[in-house]
């Protein structure tokens, strides 16, 4: 079975702060995916890893995939109340027929 | 261009009801997973359909649950008898294609509460 483990499970931290989040497995995975999602709502696409060793920003947030494709970290410069959200890995099962997903990261930022 | 639609967005039933949860999918999608989230456990993969097929059905429970995607309409999620248990909210996700890099696109959920 693969499972992601993500961690800290809770983060709360003031504006400004910068901020990593970890998603790790013992498993490989072919991408990683990492979404938001906020009260009420569900998740959204944030970013795809796909290559070992991949570094992709998207404005202040930073992806990294782990050069053995069994991890991955998010890392948030200068956070913002509206960074506050549940951040999720997910990963595709073998088969590639199930979406797996992390327990996830619940960012809360202060002004 | 409308996102994933689920409806109900709360539905409340009483043990032993059935509950009947509705899910459209983006335009142009075949592809529909559906999710339990409980806020101890996370997002849980429950089944996985593709037009009027069934793919992979390995996290749904062997008793009670049944999905469907017919031909024409949306995708149901049908639990017989609920329980408590059963109380969580339920996410549909679409997606154009199937493979493993395949973005989904979620719903915004059906909150269910059974009494």
């Amino acid at each position: 079975t693969q499972l992601l483990e993500q961690s800290p499970q809770f983060l709360s931290i003031q504006e400004g702060e910068n901020l990593t989040v970890y998603c790790n497995s013992s498993s490989v995975f072919s991408s990683l995916q990492w979404y938001r999602q906020e009260p009420g709502e569900g998740p959204v696409l944030l970013v795809t890893v796909v290559t070992g060793g991949e570094v992709k920003k998207l404005k202040r947030l930073t992806f990294q995939f782990g050069d053995a494709r069994k991890d991955s970290s998010l890392h948030i410069t200068a956070a913002q109340p509206g960074d506050t959200g549940l951040y999720l890995c997910a990963g595709y099962n073998q088969a590639g027929t199930a979406l797996i997903f992390g327990k996830g990261t619940t960012l809360s930022v202060s002004s | 261009n409308a996102g994933v639609m689920q409806n109900p967005r709360h539905l409340v039933r009483r043990r032993g009801q059935e509950a009947r949860l509705r899910c459209s999918p983006m335009k142009g999608h075949s592809h529909v997973y559906w999710y339990r989230q409980l806020p101890e456990e996370g997002l849980k993969f429950m089944v996985y359909l593709q037009k009027e097929n069934i793919i992979d059905e390995s996290g749904m429970p062997k008793e009670r649950f049944s999905a469907e995607f017919p031909k024409e309409g949306p995708s149901i999620l049908r639990i017989q008898q609920v329980v408590r248990g059963d109380s969580a909210a339920y996410f549909c996700a679409s997606s154009p294609h199937r493979g493993r890099d395949e973005k989904l696109f979620f719903g915004s959920g059906t909150q269910l509460s059974v009494l």
